[in-house]
């Protein structure tokens, strides 16, 4: 069965330190894999996506993810957090022949020290 | 563009009621989904649609209803209100394939006392 999981919870950084949040996935076949992000009492905002191709992938906000394959990761990067990104973040994998469901992981709540 | 509107943003209701969360996309997307959100347990996947007159359970179907008669709105039926289904629920569209991505609503915060 699919699955993905954030090991951690909660997270918090000094403002202007650099950030990785870790996303590990369990999919049978190639996935195709998504951040969110959720500020308080708000919707999720699509970060960025991996499908094929640079396992190395740009978003919004100065994010970038890397799609390891044989460590079955997909780990969330920021070189600098600013006190904005404070925010819960979400890993999810999906699949394009099953409805295009995604299954999310747990969160991670960022906090950001001044 | 609106996106994805969900209403209403917050309702109370007593145990055993029931209502109907609405949710309407203006994208001309063909899958639209229903989530509820707990806390500590990410998003868990109620019901989807896959274009209008079709429909499909998630993980966690039971105390809801869905239909989808157009391509713009999926409404979310709660039959017989039950405290477990106190959550923020979360509707979201898809162009599917490798659209990807979902687009989500603001959200309802439900509370069943």
């Amino acid at each position: 069965a699919q699955s993905v999981t954030q090991p951690d919870i909660h997270i918090t950084v000094s403002e202007g330190a650099s950030l990785e949040l870790r996303c590990n996935y369990s999919y049978g076949a190639t996935p195709y894999l998504f951040w969110y992000v959720q500020s308080p009492g708000q919707g999720l905002q699509l970060l960025l996506k991996y499908f094929s191709g640079d396992t190395l992938v740009q978003g919004i906000k100065g994010f970038e993810a890397e799609f390891k394959r044989s460590q079955s990761s997909f780990n969330l990067r920021k070189p600098s957090v600013h006190w904005s990104d404070a925010a819960e973040y979400f890993c999810a994998v999906g699949t394009y022949n099953q409805g295009g469901k995604l299954i999310f992981g747990q969160g991670t709540e960022l906090s950001v020290k001044p | 563009n609106a996106g994805v509107t969900q209403t209403p943003k917050f309702r109370i209701l007593k145990i055993g009621q029931s209502m109907t969360l609405q949710c309407a996309q203006d994208m001309n997307h063909n899958y639209m989904y229903w989530y509820r959100q707990d806390p500590g347990m990410g998003l868990k996947l109620i019901y989807y649609s896959v274009g209008a007159g079709i429909t499909d359970k998630g993980e966690v179907p039971n105390g809801y209803n869905v239909s989808r008669s157009t391509t713009e709105d999926f409404p979310l039926r709660l039959e017989l209100a039950a405290p477990s289904q106190t959550s923020v629920y979360f509707c979201a569209s898809s162009k599917g394939g490798q659209g990807g991505g979902y687009t989500f609503g603001s959200g309802t915060r439900l509370t069943v006392v």
